[in-house]
C-alpha cells in the first residue's frame, strides 16, 4: 500500500505557465481533496471530490481546476500560474464520501514556487 | 463560521515531561475532531479521531479528550521524547461535512 502519492515534490514555474499536480491513492477511497498550506494562513481547502465524476469547490478555488475520472486519481491543474499560488499543496483522501467520518490520509506534499 | 484556535503556537520542553496541547473551536455542533502530526517538509499524519459521542481516545503515550459543550479538546503527551518534536494540528469538519477546518498548529520541540 503506497497510500496517497503526490508528484512532483518540488516545482518552479514562471508567471503565466500552466501545470498539473498529480495525486493518486490506492486505498479505494471515495473522498479526495486538495489543500494549500501557507505560513500564517494554515491549511485551506481548494477543491474536493466525493467520488468519480463528482467535484466541488472549496474555500480558495480560483485559478485551479480539478477532475475525477477514476476513483484513484485527482489531479489539480493550475491554469495560469501567479506568484500568489506559491505554496505547499497537499492531497488528502478518506474512505467514506464525507470528510467527517473517517481519518484523513495526506500525501507528502508538492512545494510550488511561482516566479 | 467555524474557527479553530490552537494555543500556544510553539512549545519547548525537556525530555520526559508530560505536556498538554490545546485546541478550541467556536461551533460545538461537530461530528468529531482529529489530531494530526506534521514533521518538517512532510505531510500530515492522523493521530487520533474522537467521535462526538466519545470523550477520550488513547494511542500509546497520546491521549486526546473532547468537551463539545466548552468547545475544547486537549492532546496529552506522556513522557515526551525528542522524536515527538513536530507540529500538532487539530481539525473539525465544516458544517456541510465536505472538508476539515484546521487550526494553525502548535510546534513542539522536545530537547534531550
Amino acid at each position: 500500500n503506497a497510500g496517497v502519492t503526490q508528484t512532483p515534490k518540488f516545482q518552479v514555474l514562471k508567471t503565466g505557465q500552466s501545470m498539473t499536480l498529480q495525486c493518486a491513492q490506492d486505498m479505494n477511497h471515495e473522498y479526495m481533496s486538495w489543500y494549500r498550506q501557507d505560513p500564517g494562513m494554515g491549511l485551506r481547502l481548494i477543491h474536493y471530490s466525493v467520488g468519480a465524476g463528482i467535484t466541488d469547490q472549496g474555500e480558495v478555488p480560483n485559478g485551479y481546476n480539478v477532475s475525477r475520472s477514476t476513483t484513484e486519481d485527482f489531479p489539480l491543474r493550475l491554469l495560469s500560474a501567479a506568484p500568489s499560488q506559491t505554496s505547499v499543496y497537499f492531497c488528502a483522501s478518506s474512505y467514506s464520501r464525507s470528510a467527517t467520518n473517517e481519518k484523513l490520509f495526506f500525501g507528502s506534499g508538492t512545494q510550488l514556487s511561482v516566479l | 463560521k467555524q474557527e479553530v484556535t490552537q494555543i500556544p503556537a510553539a512549545l519547548s520542553v525537556p525530555e520526559g515531561e508530560n505536556l498538554v496541547l490545546n485546541c478550541s473551536f467556536t461551533d460545538s455542533a461537530i461530528y468529531n475532531l482529529q489530531w494530526f502530526r506534521q514533521d518538517p517538509g512532510k505531510g500530515l499524519t492522523s493521530l487520533l479521531l474522537i467521535q462526538s459521542s466519545q470523550r477520550e481516545q488513547t494511542s500509546g503515550r497520546l491521549n486526546a479528550s473532547l468537551d463539545k459543550s466548552s468547545g475544547r479538546s486537549t492532546l496529552y503527551i506522556a513522557a515526551s521524547q525528542p522524536g515527538d518534536s513536530a507540529t500538532y494540528l487539530c481539525a473539525v469538519p465544516n458544517q456541510a461535512g465536505t472538508a476539515l477546518i484546521f487550526g494553525k498548529g502548535t510546534t513542539l520541540s522536545v530537547s534531550s
